[in-house]
């Protein structure tokens, strides 16, 4: 089991340029997350999905946008890139509501510079 | 900010000691769960322990709940180098759909 994988892996942007990062997860499960994690500030919801074809704001969502077309995936945009969006992005899943009593199921990060 | 703080946020011990960390939060909660981090990869669950719980075990580690004082320990025992790592609470607050992090204590376990 692969569990989630997400891609790029690593990606250096200039300001004002676009582009998407992937999460894939291969468990089934119905919810799915995007975090951002930077220096002394732990992990902030960027935007989640309660299931497929569902999308919903988390703490941090401005300059994002995401979608989650098929169950399994749940992408991430950026639409104009700016440097306060330089961080290391992850995205996680679980087959409950996050905290009802299912654990989040992350993977390894996408670290993203914006120049 | 919602997110929780854990204390300290840098932690060295010999290999062998316990480790303890700590983890405070505002609100009212439903569960609050473990995470570990090593460095540069994604955070693995740990343990939860719902609000209506006191304390609980997982091999080497035990985690205690106070929700009158709305805080949270992990004591990891007989702790080794291959516990390295960060470890982060986060909160399943009533009312969220979400969890909400702490800012992580950075472990370092010296062999």
């Amino acid at each position: 089991n692969a569990g989630v994988t997400q891609t790029p892996k690593f990606r250096v942007l200039k300001t004002g340029q676009s582009m998407t990062l992937l999460c894939a997860q291969d468990m089934n499960h119905e919810y799915m997350y995007w975090y951002r994690q930077d220096p002394g500030m732990g992990l902030r919801l960027i935007h989640y999905s309660v299931g497929e074809g569902t999308t919903a704001k988390g703490e941090v969502p401005d300059g994002y946008n995401v979608s989650r077309l098929k169950k399994q995936n749940f992408l991430l945009g950026l639409e104009s890139a700016a440097p306060s969006q330089t961080s290391v992005y992850f995205c996680a899943s679980s087959y409950w509501a996050s905290g009802s009593s299912g654990e989040l199921f992350f993977g390894e990060g996408s670290r993203l510079t914006v120049l | 900010s919602q997110q929780g703080e854990e204390d300290p946020q840098a932690l060295s011990i010999q290999e062998g000691e316990n480790a303890t960390m700590n983890c405070s939060y505002k609100t009212s909660i439903n569960n609050l769960q473990w995470y570990r981090q090593n460095s540069g990869r994604g955070l693995v669950h740990l343990i939860l322990i719902r609000s209506n719980e006191r304390e609980k075990h997982s091999g080497r580690l035990r985690v205690t709940l106070d929700t009158s004082k709305k805080s949270s320990s992990l004591l990891i025992t007989a702790s080794r180098a291959a516990d390295t790592a960060s470890y982060f609470c986060a909160t399943d607050q009533t009312g969220a759909n979400n969890l909400f992090f702490g800012t992580g204590t950075r472990l370092t376990v010296i062999p």
